[in-house]
């Protein structure tokens, strides 16, 4: 089956580095991208990655291994407004999967 | 830019009935999406539109969901008859065409609970 699959919950301090990873098994891979979604919120894009490599976009960057079915989303300064659910997703015209979600908790 | 509109917000009714969801995507995108969110997981896609045409509905339990685009442009997503199951939120989603771009705009969703 085609899955993507991601810690369920990370915790971090105000200011620290976190990294969220995702590993897929999917077929027809094209891409993986990645959305925020606050709580009671809608998913709100955050990044895409096509091809192998680090694409970073403010304090947000995210990194893609074809070769190892595995990403990561990395968020750099982290702030309160950064407590929230994240999640990869297959990319690609259609099938699109979302993964499990995290669930990122930012302490003061 | 006016963003993706959905109604109702909030729709509470009891198992076996029926229950109908209104989608209007920004202006110009060709892609339409339905998801289905059980809370704590990850988006399930339901049914992909390209203009009026199903791109992919293969998670979409045919015997009681059914969703329409007509004209290519607004959306409805049907449940006849609801099980205690559906309760989620329903996400509404919009891109501006195969090759816009990655990027999907979400409705606020419709949060659905069966009785």
């Amino acid at each position: 089956g085609q899955s993507l699959e991601q810690p369920s919950e990370v915790t971090a301090v105000e200011g620290a580095i976190v990294q969220i990873n995702c590993t897929y098994q999917t077929s027809g891979f094209y891409g993986l991208s990645w959305y925020q979604q606050h709580d009671g919120g809608a998913p709100t894009f955050l990044s895409y990655n096509a091809l192998d490599g680090l694409e970073e976009t403010g304090r947000f960057s995210s990194f893609l291994s074809r070769s190892d079915s595995y990403g990561y989303l990395l968020l750099q300064e982290l702030q309160m407004k950064d407590s929230a659910s994240y999640f990869c997703a297959k990319g690609g015209t259609y099938k699109y999967i979302f993964g499990t979600g995290t669930r990122l908790k930012v302490l003061a | 830019e006016a963003g993706v509109a959905q109604s109702p917000r909030y729709k509470i009714i009891e198992k076996r009935q029926s229950v109908a969801f209104w989608c209007n995507p920004i202006s110009g995108h060709a892609t339409l999406y339905w998801y289905q969110q059980i809370l704590g997981q990850g988006p399930k896609l339901l049914i992909q539109f390209q203009n009026n045409g199903v791109v992919d509905d293969s998670q979409l339990p045919k015997d009681r969901f059914s969703a329409e685009r007509l004209k290519g442009v607004d959306s409805t997503l049907k449940i006849q008859p609801a099980k205690l199951e559906d309760s989620a939120v329903y996400l509404c989603a919009s891109r501006p065409d195969r090759d816009g771009g990655e990027t999907q705009y979400f409705g606020p969703g419709t949060r659905l609970l069966v009785l």
